[in-house]
């Protein structure tokens, strides 16, 4: 079946260092990809999308390619801030033919960015 | 309303009582999902309603968890005899068929 997996965190980074969180995914159709984001005490929110193969999906600074032919999209930050400390999910939503799967989600990655 | 409301936002209940919780999805959503989160830990998906298809209740823990999807809008999660291992935060999301899913703020549920 469909399985999303992510680095194991914690992260923990210096404001301003270069970040990446790797996810892989697992797909019998034309999934779609999203990373979502959890601030402390908060809910989940969409970060950034993309819908096909090549697309790039950017939010906030925050970038992410889908990748058909390593089955990847890992978010990256150029120079990351102390209020991107979040917990981060990737997850994919899969499509085969005219029939929409359940969203699957990765086990979440958590980042701590220290000034 | 605008977004994924949730009721209540907290319940403290006592082992072996009944809960109902409630999620109120974006109007027009076909896609309805129940997850839980404990403490510190990841999504624990639970139940996935899309339009009139039959439920998937593959993430449900035991027969003790249950849901309904009344008139393809509002959803409720029963949990009957309450344990403790069942406090966590129950999350609710909708979408438009299987696209970007919007959250609801969350129940967070204490079973003393």
């Amino acid at each position: 079946g469909d399985s999303v997996t992510q680095m194991e965190g914690p992260v923990t980074l210096s404001e301003e260092a270069f970040l990446t969180i790797n996810c892989t995914y697992t797909a019998t159709g034309y999934p779609s990809l999203f990373w979502y984001v959890q601030y402390p005490g908060e809910g989940l929110q969409l970060l950034l999308k993309a819908t096909k193969a090549d697309d790039k999906g950017s939010n906030k600074g925050f970038e992410a390619t889908y990748r058909k032919e390593t089955t990847s999209f890992h978010l990256e930050k150029g120079s990351v801030q102390v209020s991107d400390s979040a917990v981060y999910f990737c997850a994919l939503s899969d499509r085969v033919k005219t029939s929409y799967d359940k969203v699957i989600f990765g086990p979440g990655t958590s980042l701590s960015v220290i000034p | 309303g605008a977004g994924v409301s949730q009721s209540p936002s907290n319940k403290v209940t006592e082992k072996g009582k009944d809960v109902e919780l409630r999620c109120d999805p974006i109007s027009g959503h076909t896609a309805l999902y129940w997850y839980r989160q404990s403490l510190g830990q990841g999504l624990e998906f639970l139940i996935y309603f899309q339009g009139n298809s039959a439920p998937d209740k593959s993430g449900l823990p035991s027969d003790r968890f249950s849901a309904e999807r009344t008139g393809g809008s509002v959803s409720t999660l029963t949990i009957q005899r309450t344990q403790q291992e069942d406090s966590a935060v129950y999350l609710c999301a909708s979408s438009l068929l299987s696209n970007e899913q919007f959250f609801g703020p969350g129940t967070r549920l204490t079973v003393l």
